[in-house]
């Protein structure tokens, strides 16, 4: 099946720090989104990106469609300590009705 | 923007209990819902997709006759965990379409059981 890869698991960074984590799939996907999820709580849609190539930002959020349609990166610029939490890539297909497979995670800590 | 809402957001109960997790679209309809699964330190896995007023479709891999789906009207789906036992303690989230927009989450239901 449908299998996505998340990179890095974990990442310790120091605020102020930028962030970039990759996420790369054995398909290819029509849509990829990135979620955040804190604990105890469902996951936040950050950024949704429907083309290939496209790259979209969100306040200090950055995120690109790979031009394969197999992967994706998500870059966070000047890290701050409320981005703490649980990074997830998932990739859909053409409609908001279709499946969303996530990839199993970076988890994101920011010393301040 | 579009909300889903899930009930309860906590539930401890006995093993062999059934329970009921509710999942609603407060300001849109949603004819899909869609129920994960997600275990400590893990992802969320999709279990099955539920269609309003027609049988819900099932992952691989998960069964219908434990999880019961009932998704009588537009606005609500319910996950039934049927004789629970310790090993389906998890946390259950829902999400929704609604039109061209990207699936809204709930907050999820923590299931716990003893």
């Amino acid at each position: 099946g449908q299998q996505l890869n998340q990179s890095p698991q974990s990442m310790f960074i120091q605020e102020g720090e930028d962030v970039s984590m990759n996420c790369t799939s054995s398909s290819i996907f029509n849509t990829w989104l990135w979620y955040k999820q804190e604990p105890g709580e469902g996951p936040v849609l950050l950024i949704a990106l429907y083309k290939a190539g496209e790259l979209t930002s969100n306040g200090r959020l950055t995120a690109q469609f790979g031009i394969t349609r197999k992967d994706s990166f998500l870059n966070i610029s000047a890290s701050i300590p409320s981005d703490v939490g649980i990074y997830f890539c998932a990739g859909q297909g053409k409609t908001s009705y279709d499946k969303v497979i996530f990839g199993p995670g970076t988890s994101l800590s920011v010393i301040p | 923007g579009a909300v889903v809402s899930q009930h309860p957001s906590r539930v401890i109960c006995k093993s062999g209990t059934s329970v009921k997790i509710e999942c609603r679209s407060l300001d849109f309809q949603a004819t899909t819902m869609f129920w994960y699964r997600q275990f400590p330190k893990q992802s969320l896995m999709l279990m099955a997709t539920s269609n309003e007023g027609s049988k819900a479709t099932y992952e691989q891999g998960v069964e219908k006759d434990k999880f019961l789906i009932n998704h009588a009207s537009l606005t609500l789906s319910t996950l039934t965990v049927t004789s629970a036992h310790p090993e389906d303690s998890s946390f259950y989230i829902c999400s929704a379409p609604s039109g061209n927009q990207p699936q809204h989450f709930g907050d999820g239901t923590r299931l716990s059981i003893l």
